[in-house]
């Protein structure tokens, strides 16, 4: 399987300032089409998760564009530009290239 | 509106079987692929299984780690795709996601609408 590892698992941030999260896959997430199938999830307390990114860099409908994701083969991440309120939460990176599907362990983003 | 409803949780005791739904509203449910997604209380993401859509097959898969007991399939006629599980473990503890897979042809697949989850506990 592949192993998907976040860092950091936490990150306090101060409302307005940017914030990163890394992505880093035990193997490359290229497809053999050519592909790259790497997504970033958000979730927020007591609710389910909602997809941000999917591509490494395509922003879903709806989403901000104070976020952007970047990467290839094996790191990815995942900014936001200018944190909100509403940006606390959880955040998952997951990969849908390789069966079984896998996920980061999470990256909590709480305001300082 | 896309709308995702998951229901037919609760408590049920170890060995037991249960069966959940997931309710699709607001798209043309026969078009997309469906998968579901589990997360253990505190825990992350984990990726259960998915059926595929008519057109690709209607074929679902697992994870290797529900392989053996847990049944995905769906009823077209009516959007709602069903997960199965068989032989509950206490370790299925969990709130039970479904999501929609987008059609995207050779494409790989991606998420975009998750419902809000159905508790299962499993305890005697």
């Amino acid at each position: 399987d592949i192993v998907m590892t976040q860092t950091p698992l936490s990150s306090p941030v101060t409302l307005g300032q940017p914030a990163s999260i890394s992505c880093r896959s035990s193997q490359s997430l290229v497809h053999k089409n050519g592909n790259t199938y790497l997504s970033w999830l958000q979730q927020r307390p007591g609710q389910p998760p909602r997809l941000l990114i999917y591509d490494i860099s395509n922003r879903f409908s709806g989403v901000p564009d104070r976020f952007s994701g970047s990467g290839a083969g094996t790191d990815f991440t995942l900014k936001i530009s200018r944190v909100e309120a509403e940006d606390v939460g959880v955040y998952y990176c997951m990969q849908a290239t390789q069966s079984p599907w896998t996920f980061g362990q999470g990256t909590k983003v709480e305001i300082k | 509106e896309v709308q995702l409803v998951e229901s037919g949780g609760g408590l049920v005791q170890p060995g037991r079987s249960l069966r959940l739904s997931c309710t699709a509203s607001g798209f043309t449910f026969g078009d997309y692929g469906m998968s579901w997604f589990r997360q253990a209380p505190g825990k992350g993401l984990e990726w259960v299984g998915f059926i595929r859509s008519k057109a690709y097959g209607g074929t679902a898969e697992y994870a290797a780690s529900v392989k053996d007991r847990f049944t995905i399939s769906r009823d077209d006629s009516k959007s709602i795709a069903y997960l199965q599980i068989y032989s509950l473990k206490t370790e299925d503890t969990a709130v039970y996601y479904c999501t929609r897979w987008p059609p995207r042809g050779q494409l790989g697949p991606f998420f975009d609408y998750w419902g809000q989850g159905s508790l299962v506990t499993v305890s005697s």
